[in-house]
């Protein structure tokens, strides 16, 4: 989607390593979410902002950390990367304005692969 | 909490065959469901939404759901595949998150193979 880019697309990164993943957009949308995709597991939410400097812990949110210094940006950190968080990450953005029926647009995802 | 369950990892189907895939949903309030569909190598892109007004909703490509309150169900549907139709199909219902957030939470997702 136009409106959200992620980088980068691709990363290969050591064991023990810190990965900087960012999440841009241009849309001014008040909620950005982080999620891990792996087989077998779906989706699942890592941690989620919902405003600047607002941020909160999704369901498995163990390893990693977020900051939101500006609206357009989300970045998701991984302090020290583990072969277990080899997956392919996907931000949403949302500007639910207490519409709980609004949906997510998603961006096209960064594949990471720790050795 | 708020859950989601998709019956069948898999599903393959003939071209020109109806397409069913299935979802239950888990609730303790009224559910807000979604399908997304993700096409190889691609992002998620939203197909339908129900947000409480008509329980039959139709969506883009063909597809369309039926919410089903007495079953708890949320099954996407087209009556005719088509080949470009072949994808990973997942199911997601809102939950509330606390502060004015709302999340989505998703199915383990099904992969739908088109038979030619």
């Amino acid at each position: 989607d136009a409106g959200i880019t992620q980088s980068p697309r691709h990363k290969v990164t050591e064991t023990g390593t810190p990965v900087t993943l960012r999440c841009h957009q241009t849309e001014n949308h008040r909620y950005m979410y982080w999620y891990r995709q792996d087989p077998g597991h779906g989706l699942r939410l890592i941690h989620y902002s919902y405003g600047v400097k607002d941020t909160d812990k999704g369901e498995v949110s163990d390893g990693y950390s977020v900051s939101r210094s500006k609206t357009e940006d989300f970045l998701l950190t991984l302090e020290s990367a583990t072969s277990s968080q080899t997956s392919v990450y996907f931000c949403a953005i949302s500007d639910r304005r207490g519409d709980r029926g609004y949906g997510y647009t998603f961006g096209s995802g960064t594949r990471l692969t720790v050795v | 909490a708020q859950s989601v369950t998709q019956l069948g990892s898999h599903v393959s189907v003939s071209e020109g065959a109806l397409v069913l895939l299935r979802c239950n949903y888990s609730s303790s309030v009224p559910p807000y469901l979604f399908w997304y569909v993700q096409y190889p190598n691609q992002g998620l892109q939203l197909l339908l939404k129900y947000t409480s007004a008509a329980t039959l909703v139709k969506g883009i490509n063909g597809f369309e759901a039926e919410f089903k309150k007495s079953e708890t169900s949320f099954h996407l549907t087209k009556p005719s595949a088509h080949m470009s139709d072949a994808a990973e199909y997942f199911c997601a219902v809102t939950s509330y998150s606390g502060a004015g957030s709302y999340q989505l939470t998703f199915g383990k997702g099904t992969k739908l193979s088109v038979i030619p």
